[in-house]
Protein backbone atom coordinates (compact mmCIF):
# COMPACT_ATOMS: atom_id res chain seq x y z
CA UNK A 1 0.00 0.00 0.00
CA UNK A 2 1.07 3.38 -0.44
CA UNK A 3 2.54 5.26 2.10
CA UNK A 4 4.29 8.87 3.12
CA UNK A 5 6.31 9.60 6.30
CA UNK A 6 7.70 13.01 8.07
CA UNK A 7 9.15 11.78 11.08
CA UNK A 8 9.51 15.45 12.45
CA UNK A 9 6.46 16.76 14.02
CA UNK A 10 8.06 20.37 14.01
CA UNK A 11 11.39 21.80 12.27
CA UNK A 12 12.61 25.29 13.62
CA UNK A 13 14.80 26.99 12.14
CA UNK A 14 16.64 30.66 12.32
CA UNK A 15 15.27 32.89 9.67
CA UNK A 16 18.18 33.17 6.71
CA UNK A 17 19.19 29.55 7.54
CA UNK A 18 18.56 26.47 5.25
CA UNK A 19 15.17 24.60 5.80
CA UNK A 20 14.66 21.51 5.21
CA UNK A 21 11.80 19.29 5.67
CA UNK A 22 11.73 15.03 5.70
CA UNK A 23 9.57 13.00 3.78
CA UNK A 24 10.38 8.90 2.67
CA UNK A 25 7.58 7.37 0.30
CA UNK A 26 6.44 3.91 0.00
CA UNK A 27 4.81 2.65 -3.49
CA UNK A 28 4.43 0.30 -6.02
CA UNK A 29 5.52 1.17 -8.91
CA UNK A 30 7.07 4.63 -9.89
CA UNK A 31 6.08 7.22 -7.34
CA UNK A 32 4.81 10.59 -8.33
CA UNK A 33 5.62 13.09 -5.36
CA UNK A 34 4.24 16.27 -4.31
CA UNK A 35 4.95 19.08 -1.66
CA UNK A 36 1.43 21.40 -0.75
CA UNK A 37 1.62 24.31 1.82
CA UNK A 38 -0.85 25.16 4.19
CA UNK A 39 -1.27 28.29 6.24
CA UNK A 40 -3.56 28.77 8.90
CA UNK A 41 -7.26 28.88 7.87
CA UNK A 42 -6.21 28.29 4.53
CA UNK A 43 -6.39 25.47 2.14
CA UNK A 44 -3.32 23.30 0.64
CA UNK A 45 -1.34 25.58 -1.71
CA UNK A 46 0.65 23.16 -4.51
CA UNK A 47 4.64 23.59 -4.35
CA UNK A 48 6.00 21.37 -6.60
CA UNK A 49 5.95 17.86 -8.35
CA UNK A 50 8.12 15.13 -8.96
CA UNK A 51 7.10 12.69 -11.89
CA UNK A 52 10.23 12.07 -14.05
CA UNK A 53 13.30 13.66 -15.17
CA UNK A 54 15.66 15.50 -13.03
CA UNK A 55 15.91 14.79 -9.48
CA UNK A 56 16.42 18.38 -8.17
CA UNK A 57 12.79 19.97 -8.57
CA UNK A 58 12.21 23.69 -8.19
CA UNK A 59 8.89 24.73 -7.27
CA UNK A 60 7.49 28.16 -5.82
CA UNK A 61 8.45 30.39 -3.40
CA UNK A 62 12.37 29.35 -3.59
CA UNK A 63 11.65 25.84 -2.47
CA UNK A 64 13.01 23.04 -4.17
CA UNK A 65 13.24 18.72 -3.59
CA UNK A 66 15.42 16.50 -3.92
CA UNK A 67 14.16 13.06 -5.21
CA UNK A 68 16.29 9.99 -4.36
CA UNK A 69 15.28 6.77 -5.36
CA UNK A 70 17.18 4.24 -3.80
CA UNK A 71 16.61 5.87 -0.12
CA UNK A 72 13.13 6.13 -0.89
CA UNK A 73 13.01 10.08 -0.14
CA UNK A 74 11.57 13.40 -1.66
CA UNK A 75 13.10 16.25 1.39
CA UNK A 76 11.88 19.80 0.56
CA UNK A 77 14.42 22.33 0.61
CA UNK A 78 15.42 26.03 0.68
CA UNK A 79 18.46 27.56 1.05
CA UNK A 80 17.84 30.67 3.11
CA UNK A 81 14.34 30.83 5.33
CA UNK A 82 12.12 33.36 5.70
CA UNK A 83 9.60 34.27 8.45
CA UNK A 84 6.91 34.16 6.48
CA UNK A 85 7.88 30.36 5.75
CA UNK A 86 6.19 29.52 9.14
CA UNK A 87 3.50 27.17 7.75
CA UNK A 88 2.24 23.47 7.76
CA UNK A 89 3.93 21.03 4.78
CA UNK A 90 2.76 18.19 3.24
CA UNK A 91 4.37 15.47 1.24
CA UNK A 92 1.85 13.62 -1.04
CA UNK A 93 2.30 10.14 -3.09
CA UNK A 94 0.28 9.97 -5.93
CA UNK A 95 -1.40 6.43 -6.21
CA UNK A 96 -4.38 4.81 -7.95
CA UNK A 97 -6.21 6.66 -10.32
CA UNK A 98 -4.75 10.04 -9.62
CA UNK A 99 -5.13 9.85 -5.67
CA UNK A 100 -3.12 11.65 -3.15
CA UNK A 101 -1.91 9.91 -0.09
CA UNK A 102 -0.39 12.65 2.25
CA UNK A 103 1.74 12.14 5.42
CA UNK A 104 0.89 14.03 8.76
CA UNK A 105 2.58 17.48 7.91
CA UNK A 106 5.61 18.79 9.55
CA UNK A 107 5.06 22.36 11.24
CA UNK A 108 7.90 24.79 9.90
CA UNK A 109 8.73 27.57 12.20
CA UNK A 110 10.91 30.36 11.36
CA UNK A 111 12.33 32.49 14.13
CA UNK A 112 13.53 35.86 13.26
CA UNK B 1 -8.86 32.18 -12.75
CA UNK B 2 -10.71 31.87 -9.95
CA UNK B 3 -10.03 29.13 -7.77
CA UNK B 4 -12.21 26.59 -5.46
CA UNK B 5 -14.89 27.62 -4.16
CA UNK B 6 -16.54 26.24 -0.53
CA UNK B 7 -19.53 27.19 1.82
CA UNK B 8 -19.93 27.90 4.55
CA UNK B 9 -15.78 28.64 6.03
CA UNK B 10 -17.05 27.15 9.45
CA UNK B 11 -20.08 25.49 11.01
CA UNK B 12 -21.09 24.39 14.53
CA UNK B 13 -23.19 21.83 15.20
CA UNK B 14 -24.54 19.53 17.95
CA UNK B 15 -23.97 15.56 17.40
CA UNK B 16 -26.81 13.89 15.85
CA UNK B 17 -27.68 16.63 13.99
CA UNK B 18 -27.39 17.37 9.58
CA UNK B 19 -24.82 19.37 7.66
CA UNK B 20 -24.35 20.17 4.24
CA UNK B 21 -21.04 21.26 2.56
CA UNK B 22 -21.04 22.88 -0.64
CA UNK B 23 -18.11 23.17 -3.18
CA UNK B 24 -17.50 25.08 -6.58
CA UNK B 25 -14.78 23.61 -8.59
CA UNK B 26 -12.16 24.84 -10.99
CA UNK B 27 -14.03 25.61 -14.25
CA UNK B 28 -13.34 23.21 -16.73
CA UNK B 29 -11.77 20.38 -13.79
CA UNK B 30 -13.39 17.18 -14.08
CA UNK B 31 -12.54 15.30 -11.41
CA UNK B 32 -13.29 16.40 -7.90
CA UNK B 33 -12.24 15.85 -4.34
CA UNK B 34 -13.53 15.90 -0.84
CA UNK B 35 -10.70 15.46 2.01
CA UNK B 36 -11.02 15.25 5.71
CA UNK B 37 -8.23 16.93 7.49
CA UNK B 38 -8.64 16.25 11.76
CA UNK B 39 -6.45 18.51 13.36
CA UNK B 40 -2.87 17.24 13.71
CA UNK B 41 -3.26 14.67 10.80
CA UNK B 42 -2.74 14.80 6.76
CA UNK B 43 -5.90 15.13 4.11
CA UNK B 44 -7.99 12.00 3.94
CA UNK B 45 -9.48 11.18 1.03
CA UNK B 46 -13.19 10.97 1.28
CA UNK B 47 -14.84 10.50 -2.35
CA UNK B 48 -13.68 11.05 -5.68
CA UNK B 49 -15.71 12.25 -8.72
CA UNK B 50 -14.77 12.41 -12.31
CA UNK B 51 -17.63 14.67 -14.37
CA UNK B 52 -20.92 13.62 -11.96
CA UNK B 53 -19.30 10.02 -11.86
CA UNK B 54 -17.67 8.30 -8.39
CA UNK B 55 -14.40 7.25 -9.02
CA UNK B 56 -13.58 6.08 -5.65
CA UNK B 57 -15.84 6.20 -2.18
CA UNK B 58 -13.86 3.61 -0.86
CA UNK B 59 -12.94 5.46 2.58
CA UNK B 60 -16.15 7.42 2.75
CA UNK B 61 -18.49 6.09 5.81
CA UNK B 62 -21.35 5.69 3.77
CA UNK B 63 -23.47 5.18 6.83
CA UNK B 64 -23.79 8.70 7.90
CA UNK B 65 -21.64 10.60 4.94
CA UNK B 66 -23.22 10.96 1.32
CA UNK B 67 -22.13 13.13 -1.46
CA UNK B 68 -23.25 14.13 -5.13
CA UNK B 69 -22.04 15.89 -7.93
CA UNK B 70 -25.20 15.47 -10.20
CA UNK B 71 -24.31 17.72 -13.21
CA UNK B 72 -20.40 17.41 -12.78
CA UNK B 73 -20.15 20.61 -11.66
CA UNK B 74 -20.53 21.54 -8.41
CA UNK B 75 -20.80 18.89 -5.26
CA UNK B 76 -22.44 18.79 -1.83
CA UNK B 77 -20.97 16.62 0.84
CA UNK B 78 -23.57 15.60 3.49
CA UNK B 79 -23.12 14.62 7.27
CA UNK B 80 -26.63 13.26 8.52
CA UNK B 81 -26.41 11.99 11.91
CA UNK B 82 -23.41 13.82 12.57
CA UNK B 83 -20.83 12.35 15.32
CA UNK B 84 -18.38 14.01 17.76
CA UNK B 85 -15.40 12.68 15.69
CA UNK B 86 -16.59 14.28 12.48
CA UNK B 87 -15.19 17.52 13.63
CA UNK B 88 -12.46 18.50 11.03
CA UNK B 89 -11.64 20.56 8.29
CA UNK B 90 -13.49 19.48 4.93
CA UNK B 91 -11.47 20.07 1.66
CA UNK B 92 -12.34 20.49 -1.46
CA UNK B 93 -10.15 20.05 -4.65
CA UNK B 94 -9.96 19.53 -8.11
CA UNK B 95 -8.15 18.33 -10.73
CA UNK B 96 -7.67 19.13 -14.77
CA UNK B 97 -8.19 15.69 -16.11
CA UNK B 98 -7.17 12.50 -14.84
CA UNK B 99 -4.71 11.82 -17.63
CA UNK B 100 -2.35 15.09 -18.21
CA UNK B 101 -2.26 16.86 -14.55
CA UNK B 102 -1.99 15.36 -11.63
CA UNK B 103 -2.08 18.68 -9.40
CA UNK B 104 -4.95 19.05 -7.39
CA UNK B 105 -5.95 22.50 -6.43
CA UNK B 106 -7.57 22.86 -2.87
CA UNK B 107 -10.25 25.23 -1.77
CA UNK B 108 -10.34 26.67 1.75
CA UNK B 109 -12.01 24.13 3.51
CA UNK B 110 -14.92 24.22 5.99
CA UNK B 111 -13.89 23.98 9.67
CA UNK B 112 -16.54 21.53 11.28
CA UNK B 113 -17.25 21.18 15.19
CA UNK B 114 -19.58 18.52 15.83
CA UNK B 115 -20.22 19.56 20.26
Amino acid sequence: AQSVAQPEDQVKVAEGNPLTVKCTYSVSGNPYLFWYVQYPNRGLQFLLKYITGDNLVKGSYGFEAEFNKSQTSFHLKKPSALVSDSALYFCAVLYGNNRLAFGKGNQVVVIP
Amino acid sequence: EAGVAQSPRYKIIEKRQSVAFWCNPISGHATLYWYQQILGQGPKLLIQFQNNGVVDDSQLPKDRFSAERLKGVDSTLKIQPAKLEDSAVYLCASSLDTGRSYEQYFGPGTRLTVT
